[in-house]
């Protein structure tokens, strides 16, 4: 069964700062790994999807990497803002014929001090 | 429309009473998902629908645990006699097509069995 594990739970830091969340997968065959930002009382936004066969996604501030050999994936966050505040979560899909199915981090929590 | 679309936002009811949650995904989008979060952990797999029919209700933890979607759109997620344990967030998603496509969610239901 996968499990998926994210490091830290919680993470605060003051704003401009450079940060790494940490996402580790017991399970390397996957279909693709996702993360995705949760504001409080609100849905999940897809941030970056990687598949398996990528070795990282970027979209602005935003850079995810992935090793799926080691089952290790990060989200780098360049000069980080208040607005980035959120619970961010790694999910990663399996591959063959349940690759629609997500398998979810708890998330890490983060605050960026103004 | 614009996004998917969840009803109610919130419902409180009472230990061994029926809820209907709804769900109303992007217009054409063919693949419906149902999850559940509950509190600290990460959203987990309940049902999966590809058109009209269920196509993994895998997740669904008993038969108290329902989900239709008569016609390829809206989906409606049934619990009975509810429990304590039912009290989470329920989250919706939808997708063009499943697999390699980014989900969309909806901001949730919160339901709250006391």
């Amino acid at each position: 069964k996968q499990e998926v594990t994210q490091i830290p739970a919680a993470l605060s830091v003051p704003e401009g700062e450079n940060l790494v969340l940490n996402c580790s997968f017991t399970d390397s065959a996957i279909y693709n790994l996702q993360w995705f930002r949760q504001d409080p009382g609100k849905g999940l936004t897809s941030l970056l999807l990687i598949q398996s066969s990528q070795r990282e996604q970027t979209s602005g501030r935003l850079n995810a990497s992935l090793d799926k050999s080691s089952g290790r994936s990060t989200l780098y966050i360049a000069a980080s803002q208040p607005g980035d505040s959120a619970t961010y979560l790694c999910a990663v899909s399996r591959s063959g014929g349940s690759n629609y199915k997500l398998t979810f981090g708890k998330g890490t929590l983060l605050t960026v001090n103004p | 429309g614009a996004g998917v679309s969840q009803t109610p936002s919130n419902k409180v009811t009472e230990k061994g009473k029926y809820v209907e949650l709804r769900c109303d995904p992007i217009s054409g989008h063919t693949a419906l998902y149902w999850y559940r979060q509950s509190l600290g952990q990460g959203p987990e797999f309940l049902i999966y629908f590809q058109g009209t029919g269920a196509a993994d209700d895998s997740g669904l933890p008993n038969d108290r645990f329902f989900a239709v979607r008569p016609e390829g759109s809206v989906s409606t997620l049934k619990i009975q006699r509810t429990e304590r344990g039912d009290s989470a967030v329920y989250l919706c998603a939808s997708s063009f097509i499943s697999g390699a496509n980014v989900l969309t969610f909806g901001a949730g239901s919160r339901l709250t069995v006391l």
